[in-house]
């Protein structure tokens, strides 16, 4: 069935490079995606990866999609603060809309 | 800018209680979701809608049941609370269409607490 997973804690020090890692299940997928979930509040599309692309860059986010080991990671250049919050991919069987999440990684931003 | 509202962000109920949780969309999505959130179980979800008046199942919709009788409404109902379901519930919509990128817009989240 469809599955996705994701380590649960990751914690870098302020200026350096975070990486977050997801693996999926599903082929069919057009879009992946990546979500922001900071304290208390709901989550926030941070970021998609269209299926036929190997890499998405927006500014400090890189998005880097390996189709053949259905892996995607999240890399955030010059960690800040305010980018502690929880992320999680996910990817959408069949394009229906209805989106399957891994579990979310805790990223903590030390000072 | 699409808006998901919640009825409240916080809400305590005893054993028992039933609970309503409100969900309203204000940009004509046809999709809806009910999801709970819980440390280390990430999202997963109770029941989705496509339209009015229809609903699904999603993974764990036991002690749960759903109303959409308007499009920008989808409402949550537990029919008897328990403590197992003290938790973060996340509602979302997404427009339909298959050309669309299919994002979810969510909601802030209500954190229900049942005694």
């Amino acid at each position: 069935g469809e599955d996705v997973e994701q380590s649960l804690f990751l914690s870098v020090r302020e200026g350096d490079s975070s990486v977050i890692n997801c693996t999926y299940t599903d082929s069919s997928s057009t879009y992946l995606y990546w979500y922001k979930q900071e304290p208390g509040a709901g989550l926030q599309l941070l970021t998609y990866i269209f299926s036929n692309m190997d890499m998405k860059q927006d500014q400090r986010l890189t998005v880097l999609l390996n189709k053949k080991d259905k892996h995607l990671s999240l890399r955030i250049a010059d960690t800040q603060t305010g980018d502690s919050a929880i992320y999680f991919c996910a990817e959408n069987p069949s394009n229906t809309g209805k989106l399957i999440f891994g579990q979310g990684t805790t990223l903590q931003v030390k000072p | 800018d699409v808006k998901v509202t919640q009825s409240s962000r916080y809400l305590v109920k005893r054993t028992g209680e039933k609970v309503f949780l409100e969900c309203v969309q204000d940009m004509d999505h046809e999709n809806m979701f009910w999801y709970r959130q819980d440390p280390g179980l990430g999202l997963r979800l109770i029941y989705f809608s496509y339209d009015v008046k229809m609903k699904e199942k999603g993974d764990i919709p036991e002690g749960y049941s759903v109303s959409r009788e308007k499009k920008e409404r989808f409402s949550l109902i537990l029919e008897s609370a328990s403590t197992n379901q003290t938790s973060m519930y996340l509602c979302a919509s997404t427009p339909a269409g298959r050309g669309s990128v299919n994002e979810q817009f969510f909601g802030p989240g209500t954190r229900l607490t049942v005694l």
